[in-house]
């Protein structure tokens, strides 16, 4: 099957810029997305990007997709200790026309005051 | 708007006991899954469904099984459980096949 890897834990501090890394191995997705998973809670849909984008901007936030490499980042501009989370990179893979998520292992961001 | 809603949030079970964890949506969406997580594993998919009457197994299905009787519901059974199901479990939706998902707040489970 496809694999989506991620590093575990990444550590900051507070209004630093944190980057979160992601390899995929689907070049076919059209999609590619980051979900962020607070303490006790499921996850929620962060942002995404077209597979025909090479970057994409969304206030601190600001994707990267390099899909000769199929490297896809995620920089968070002036972390907050709000920002303290999983984030969870994921592709779509197509299984014969059923699409379904594979998500990434989950990367630990720790904002430090 | 609830969206995913996972019930129980909490469930403590001896070994070889059986339960069901529910999960509904109220988007109409057509697709829903279920997932396990598990620390330095990411989430794993068990079953999903592609609609109402439908089930298809995902990448670690043993042990486990669903039905999507409505469409708003979909129902994971543990029929004996073992510890190596103790996990969070998270429910998961979406409109269209390749559409953003959205999640329910997860059902902590033990197995002792």
């Amino acid at each position: 099957g496809e694999d989506v890897e991620q590093s575990l834990f990444l550590s900051v501090r507070e209004g630093d810029s944190s980057v979160i890394n992601c390899t995929y191995t689907d070049s076919s997705s059209t999609y590619l997305y980051w979900y962020k998973q607070e303490p006790g809670a499921g996850l929620q849909l962060l942002t995404y990007i077209f597979s025909n984008m090479d970057m994409k901007q969304d206030q601190r936030l600001t994707v990267l997709l390099n899909k000769k490499d199929k490297h896809l980042s995620l920089r968070i501009a002036d972390t907050q200790t709000g920002d303290s989370a999983i984030y969870f990179c994921a592709e779509i893979e197509d299984a014969s026309g059923t699409y379904k998520y594979i998500f990434g292992t989950g990367t630990r961001l720790k904002v430090l005051a | 708007n609830a969206g995913v809603t996972q019930t129980p949030k909490f469930r403590v079970l001896k070994t070889g006991q059986s339960m069901t964890l529910l999960c509904a949506q109220d988007m109409n969406h057509e697709y829903m899954y279920w997932y396990r997580q598990d620390p330095g594993m990411g989430l794993r998919l068990i079953h999903y469904s592609v609609g109402e009457g439908t089930t298809a197994k995902g990448e670690v299905p043993d042990g486990y099984n669903v039905s999507r009787l409505k469409k708003q519901n979909f129902l994971l059974g543990l029929e004996s459980a073992a510890p190596s199901q103790t996990s969070v479990y998270f429910c998961a939706s979406n409109k269209g096949a390749a559409d953003i998902q959205y999640f329910g707040a997860g059902t902590r489970l033990s197995v002792l």
